[in-house]
């Protein structure tokens, strides 16, 4: 059964054009992530949420911004496009507190391409 | 907190060897490790993770061992199988904050047949 999904698989869009991706869990956790991908390099944290609290990194793009309506769904969206922004967005879950693990869970990542 | 690898480097090993892999962190108040098996167009999947108060930790055909005064990680797998190719990440919480996580340059492993 899929814990943390991902919409849309693969996204292009156009240079300045905004988009918009989705993460979806069925975890009940109360921490998400959202992490950048580019091609043979390590994940970058851009923010996440521990419950309804935003936590940006200092150097995240204003570019980057994001959304969580509630505990199951979180949102990326990505302004004004860059070619430079093409890369796989993943999204990670992890329950915070009380367990021995603070295991992250990913799901498939979104691969964004930028024309 | 952060490293980024540009390039990977790589481990090539033969089907039922060892596989040694290391890693180098950054922050010496990190409390909590994790290593990472990432495979070609999916996201990373936990393999084992390490408490700082520990020094070594095993699972099903992995350890982990942690070296604290060098800030150094390794992970060992016993047996290598063709399935175990991926890119492997170490990852580090942040100080006093195990909701933060940052990962370490990856290494890609190729197991030959």
């Amino acid at each position: 059964d899929a814990m943390v999904i991902q919409n849309p698989r693969y996204q292009v869009t156009q240079f300045g054009k905004p988009v918009t991706l989705s993460c979806s869990q069925t975890l009940n956790h109360n921490v998400m992530y959202w992490y950048q991908q580019k091609s043979s390099q390590a994940p970058k944290l851009l923010f996440h949420y521990y419950d309804k609290d935003f936590n940006n990194e200092a150097d995240t793009p204003d570019n980057f911004q994001s959304r969580r309506p509630n505990t199951s769904f979180c949102f990326l969206d990505i302004r004004s496009p860059g070619l430079g922004d093409a890369a796989m967005y993943l999204c990670a879950t992890s329950r915070e507190g009380g367990a021995a693990s603070y295991e992250q869970y990913f799901g498939p990542g979104t691969r964004l391409t930028v024309t | 907190g952060e490293s980024v690898g540009l390039h990977l480097p790589t481990l090539s090993v033969q089907e039922g060897d060892n596989s040694i892999i290391n890693c180098a962190y950054s922050n010496s108040a990190s409390d909590y490790f994790i290593w990472y098996k990432q495979e070609s167009g999916k996201g990373p999947q936990f393999i084992i993770d390490i408490r700082s108060n520990m020094d070594k930790r095993q699972g099903q055909r992995v350890t982990v061992l942690l070296n604290k005064t060098v800030k150094h990680l390794s992970l060992q797998i016993a047996a290598t199988q063709p399935g175990d190719s991926a890119v492997y990440f170490c990852a580090e919480t942040a100080p006093y904050n195990f909701n933060k996580f940052y990962f370490g340059s990856g290494t890609k492993l190729n197991v030959k047949p």
